[in-house]
């Protein structure tokens, strides 16, 4: 059975930095990509950004270029999304998903709930 | 960038009605079109990949159509278990998604 599993939610303050995870299960990690979106509350679906797992190859939104890293260790079948310096408004719900280089995502994980404030 | 305008945001209808929601993307897609209902505090789920291509295990009662720029998305007979949001997303350059169609039921 495939599964995306995600960290657990986290709380931090202003300033602070913070890496969240997505473990894969139930296939081959490097034979699929994983891409990003936030939802902020109460809001839509926006895409961050996403990675091949095979090779590390990250393509960023526009929107969140130089403001996330993704990457991956395929060693653990886990890709991570970061921040170095979070800001209130970081503050949203974030999902990962599997995809083919070229589709939509018909896996997820659970989402990690980001909570940042003083 | 490609955008991705969707509309209505919201729309309201009794159960049994045929529901209709549009996309439209600002450059074209081909076919390069998904669909996707959420429900709150859950994770996005599939229902149509390629524009029309039901995924395994969604009812028949949803259907997708279009290319080029122009989409929809029908739900032939409404039932209470669609009260979701509803989404488009272009996957031909990177990912967007439209601004979502909130489905009320009378």
């Amino acid at each position: 059975e495939v599964q995306l599993v995600q960290s657990g939610a986290e709380v931090k303050k202003p300033g602070d930095s913070l890496r969240i995870a997505c473990q894969g299960s139930g296939y081959t990690f490097t034979n699929y990509w994983i891409s990003w979106v936030r939802q902020m509350p109460g809001k839509g679906l926006e895409w961050m950004g996403n990675i091949d797992p095979s090779d590390s190859d990250t393509k960023y939104s526009p929107s969140f270029q130089g403001h996330v890293t993704i990457s991956v260790d395929k060693s653990i079948s886990t890709a991570y999304l970061q921040w170095s310096s979070l800001k209130a408004s970081d503050t949203a719900m974030y999902f990962c998903a599997r995809h083919p280089r070229v589709a939509g995502g018909r896996y997820w994980g659970q989402g990690t709930l980001v909570t940042v404030s003083s | 960038d490609i955008q991705m305008t969707q509309s209505p945001s919201t729309l309201s209808a009794s159960v049994g009605d045929s529901v209709t929601i549009t996309c439209r993307a600002s450059q074209s897609i081909t076919t390069w079109l998904a669909w996707y209902q959420q429900k709150p505090g859950k994770a996005p789920k599939l229902l149509i990949n390629k524009a029309s291509t039901l995924e395994s295990g969604v009812p028949s009662r949803f259907s997708g159509s279009g290319s080029g720029t122009e989409f929809t998305l029908t739900i032939s007979s409404l039932q209470p278990d669609d009260l979701a949001t509803y989404y488009c997303q272009q996957y031909g350059s990177g990912w967007t998604f439209g601004q979502g169609t909130k489905v009320e039921i009378k």
